[in-house]
């Protein structure tokens, strides 16, 4: 079993809706979850980072942990076009000082207009 | 501005040639690490470095080896390549000394075919 389980979509939905994203983990010792969104043909580039459980806000994206159920996710309010990419979930255990991550599978998302 | 460089966004090699893929940093930033991305399976780590000539084994080390002789400068190398190397190759790197070192920062990417 995968330490971090994603689906891998794809997820469809028209432009202005809600996008949710998810993931689930087994390992109790993560303490950093990070979101990374990939364009097609290009690298990662982190979009969201959280230490510990709680929500974080950043503009139309707003990132959620839950760590007393191992889930983790992300929204996308007012989706647009732009927002196509795939999604990844990273995260990291607290004792890790060299910043190793395990990611997700990553989940394709397609915005119509 | 953050920039991690791949030396080829397409490789074409042939089984049992030996591949070198280069990637630079300009940041400045003490780890550097090699992933393979394959579909349904993401990112894996195949190894990384916390400084000049440091190497640790990542979780799919076999049939690669890594150099580091410069901090800018990390190189994967695949000794022997074959058809089950063909593959996406991205390089990040991260800072240590900001307290974020999973903040990592990716190039954009090699496409290796081993054919």
């Amino acid at each position: 079993q995968k330490e971090v389980e994603q689906d891998p979509g794809p997820l469809s939905v028209p432009e202005g809706a809600i996008v949710s994203l998810n993931c689930t983990y087994s390992n109790s010792a993560f303490q950093y979850f990070m979101w990374y969104r990939q364009y097609s043909r290009k690298g990662p580039e982190l979009l969201m980072y959280t230490y510990s459980s709680g929500n974080k806000e950043d503009g139309r994206f707003t990132a959620q942990v839950d760590k007393s159920s191992k889930y983790i996710s992300l929204f996308i309010r007012d989706s647009q076009p732009s927002d196509s990419a795939t999604y990844l979930c990273a995260m990291s255990g607290a004792t890790d000082s060299w910043g190793k991550l395990q990611f997700g599978a990553g989940t394709q998302v397609v915005v119509t207009p | 501005d953050v920039k991690v460089t791949q030396s080829s966004r397409y490789l074409v090699k042939r089984t049992g040639e030996k591949v070198f893929l280069e990637c630079v940093q300009d940041m400045d930033h003490e780890n550097m690490f090699w992933y393979r991305q394959d579909p349904g399976l993401g990112l894996r780590l195949i190894y990384f470095s916390y400084d000049v000539k440091m190497k640790e084994k990542g979780d799919i080390p076999e049939g690669y080896s890594v150099s580091r002789e410069k901090k800018e400068r990390f190189s994967l190398i695949l000794e022997s390549a074959s058809t089950n190397q063909t593959s996406m190759y991205l390089c990040a790197s991260s800072p240590l000394r900001t307290g974020k070192p999973y903040e990592q920062y990716f190039g954009p990417g090699t496409r290796l075919t081993v054919t």
